[in-house]
């Protein structure tokens, strides 16, 4: 079965500091890939995902993934990180063939200390 | 205004009480999802929906029932064999891009309390 992993589960940063959150997964064929955030008290939203194409995608308020085949790996980047980005944190796969529904990390907190 | 609506916001279970979960869309979405989250273990499928009156079984879908009788509605019912319902329930429904793929949004959840 599929299966998704996210090594850091609850990462402190200082505002500016860079940001680097690790995401692998198992399946072998074609995916799509997500990352989606839940900021404290409010919906799950989607912040930037990968179907094909270009393997360096950019998604919302200044964040980015990089999609790496040969490592089954799709790590998300910040350069300068603010409070406001204190969130949960979730990488998301869904294969390319089979059953149409995510299967998710188990999420990375963030907090970001001003 | 588009989206996802689920209700109600806080859910109180007694013991052997069956309760109903409600998801609405209005988003014309085909497909629709209900999650699971627990602290610590992110979110798990508990059934889906590609097309009105079908669904599937997602990865822990005992102890849980749905319907799909319109494309608009997905009501999840949690039963009394769920021997442990206590958690936040995220419905989501999506459509197909162009490219193929295929993106999820979710409403704002139900947080479901066992008295």
């Amino acid at each position: 079965a599929q299966s998704v992993s996210q090594h850091n589960h609850h990462v402190i940063l200082s505002e500016a500091a860079s940001l680097e959150l690790g995401c692998n997964y198992s399946y072998g064929g074609t995916v799509n890939l997500f990352w989606y955030v839940q900021y404290p008290g409010q919906h799950l939203q989607l912040l930037l995902k990968y179907f094909s194409g270009d393997p360096l995608v950019k998604g919302i308020k200044g964040f980015e993934a990089e999609f790496i085949k040969s490592k089954f790996s799709f790590n998300l980047r910040k350069p300068s990180v603010q409070w406001s980005d204190t969130a949960e944190y979730f990488c998301a796969v869904i294969q390319g063939t089979g059953r149409r529904a995510l299967t998710f990390g188990s999420g990375t907190r963030l907090q970001v200390q001003p | 205004d588009g989206g996802i609506t689920q209700s109600p916001k806080y859910l109180f279970r007694k013991e052997g009480q069956n309760v109903t979960l409600s998801c609405e869309q209005n988003l014309n979405h085909d497909a629709m999802y209900w999650y699971r989250q627990d602290p610590g273990q992110g979110l798990r499928l508990i059934y889906y929906s590609q097309i009105v009156n079908d669904f599937q079984k997602g990865d822990i879908a005992e102890g849980y029932s749905v319907s799909r009788e319109k494309k608009e509605s997905f009501p999840l019912t949690v039963t009394s064999a769920q021997k442990n319902p206590t958690a936040f329930y995220l419905c989501a429904s999506s459509t197909h891009s162009p490219s193929g793929g295929q993106t999820q949004y979710f409403g704002p959840g139900t947080r479901l309390l066992v008295l």
